[in-house]
């Protein structure tokens, strides 16, 4: 079966960095995606690797590894805002998302 | 630019009354429209999703059914809701394209009484 595995829960402190972890197993690759959804609300884009590496967005870094069925979503310099749930979805063979079930990262001051 | 507008925010209905859920997304033409539902702490379900006007795809057997009576308008319906049906109800577009990012409205969440 297809699988996206995600810690539950993370605590970092306020000014810190952060790496969240994804690892998938799926029916063939089209590229992998991180979402930030805030509690109770609907979940936003944050970034989109199908090449292995690094891509950079402001304090926001994902980097993958095909090879290995592995990414990681890196936050600096968090601020409280960051508080949410971070959501890794992988592109199958067929084109069709598979969702991880999410993690949940609490930033304390 | 595109939005993607999803009503209503909020839903109470009792077991064993229809509903209707509507989306529209503006700004984009002929995008893949998507139905996924949230519940509690749970990851996003892919309810129906559509390529095109009348082309729905049904991920999961339920008592829902979705509509695509225009481009760009997307329908979730039930003709008797269950309580398992609660929950976070998200509509999403993406461009065409195999590679494009999904875009989420701002959900409905939906409690079945």
């Amino acid at each position: 079966g297809q699988n996206i595995d995600q810690p539950t829960e993370m605590t970092a402190t306020e000014g810190a960095i952060v790496q969240i972890n994804c690892t998938y197993q799926t029916s063939g690759f089209n590229g992998l995606f991180w979402y930030q959804q805030h509690a109770g609300e609907a979940p936003t884009f944050l970034s989109y690797n199908v090449l292995d590496g690094l891509e950079e967005k402001g304090r926001f870094s994902s980097f993958l590894s095909r090879s290995k069925g592995y990414s990681y979503l890196l936050l600096k310099e968090l601020q409280m805002k960051d508080s949410a749930s971070y959501l890794c979805a992988v592109k199958d063979s067929n084109y069709q998302l598979i969702w991880g079930a999410g993690t949940k990262l609490i930033i304390k001051p | 630019s595109q939005t993607i507008h999803q009503w209503p925010a909020t839903l109470v209905q009792p077991v064993g009354s229809p509903l209707s859920l509507e989306c529209t997304v503006e700004g984009t033409s002929n995008p893949n429209l998507y139905w996924y539902r949230q519940a509690a702490g749970r990851g996003l379900q892919l309810l129906f999703y559509s390529v095109g006007i009348g082309q729905i795809s049904s991920e999961v057997p339920q008592n829902l059914s979705a509509s695509r009576p225009q481009d760009r308008q997307f329908i979730l319906s039930s003709k008797k809701l269950l309580l398992s049906d609660s929950g976070f109800y998200l509509c999403a577009w993406s461009e065409s394209s195999e590679y494009s990012p999904l875009h989420f409205g701002n959900g409905t969440r939906l409690t079945v009484t």
